[in-house]
């Protein structure tokens, strides 16, 4: 999983608490992701990172804030969680210097009840 | 416009046989085309990719062909194999000058091969 460790791997929390996923890498990539894979939808982006205290919004942002704060974690909160939260949520990561391949972590299943 | 479209949903394949996936893509800016492979589980990985400038690009029994024109490319495994069986995930992006375009994904074909 090219370095790229995800935690925690599973999750079930209650409607309206707030829970953080984090991404760690060892390569020291600069580009950081996170995607939720829902069945029918395939792999849809959340916020992405070009850099530390550097973010973006995706495709699917509402109800998602990131954080990175070091190059190495990337950190997704669903301040109150709801059951349409309920997925698989994977971090992925790119290098630098013009490269395009994206490297996706073991993924955190998150269900919300 | 930044859709990709991929069909077909499932696929069933004999041992031995061409196992063919199709997408199709609107957006002509477009440059780069992975595709990736998921186990049940697992994350994505990434299989084999391409870029407009070549119409096909062979690695082992993966092969995509590239259709500019058309506005399509396909992945095809040729000798497939019950080890093959996944879901596989077509891709595509931009390069926004020099910053990294993000992947637009299509739904995913899940492939299943029978012994």
């Amino acid at each position: 999983d090219a370095g790229i460790t995800q935690s925690p791997r599973h999750k079930v929390t209650e409607t309206g608490t707030p829970v953080t996923l984090r991404c760690h890498q060892t390569e020291n990539h600069r580009y950081m992701y996170w995607y939720r894979q829902d069945p029918g939808h395939g792999l849809r982006l959340i916020h992405y990172s070009y850099g530390v205290k550097d973010t973006d919004k995706g495709e699917v942002s509402d109800g998602y804030s990131v954080s990175r704060s070091k190059t190495e974690d990337f950190l997704l909160t669903l301040e109150s969680a709801t059951s349409s939260q309920t997925s698989v949520y994977f971090c992925a990561i790119t290098g630098d210097f013009g490269g395009r391949e994206q490297y996706f972590g073991p993924g955190t299943r998150l269900t919300v009840t | 416009q930044q859709q990709v479209k991929q069909s077909p949903q499932s696929l069933i394949v004999q041992k031995g046989g061409i196992s063919i996936i199709n997408c199709a893509y609107e957006n002509t800016a477009f440059d780069y085309f992975p595709w990736y492979q998921q186990f049940p589980g697992k994350g994505p990985a990434l299989l084999i990719a391409i870029r407009p400038d070549v119409s096909e690009k062979k690695e082992g029994r993966f092969t995509i062909s590239f259709n500019k024109s058309a506005k399509q490319f396909s992945l095809h495994i040729m000798d497939s194999q019950p080890g093959d069986s996944a879901t596989y995930f077509c891709a595509a992006s931009v390069n926004y000058g020099g910053s990294q375009g993000n992947l637009i994904f299509g739904k995913g074909t899940k492939l299943s091969v029978k012994p």
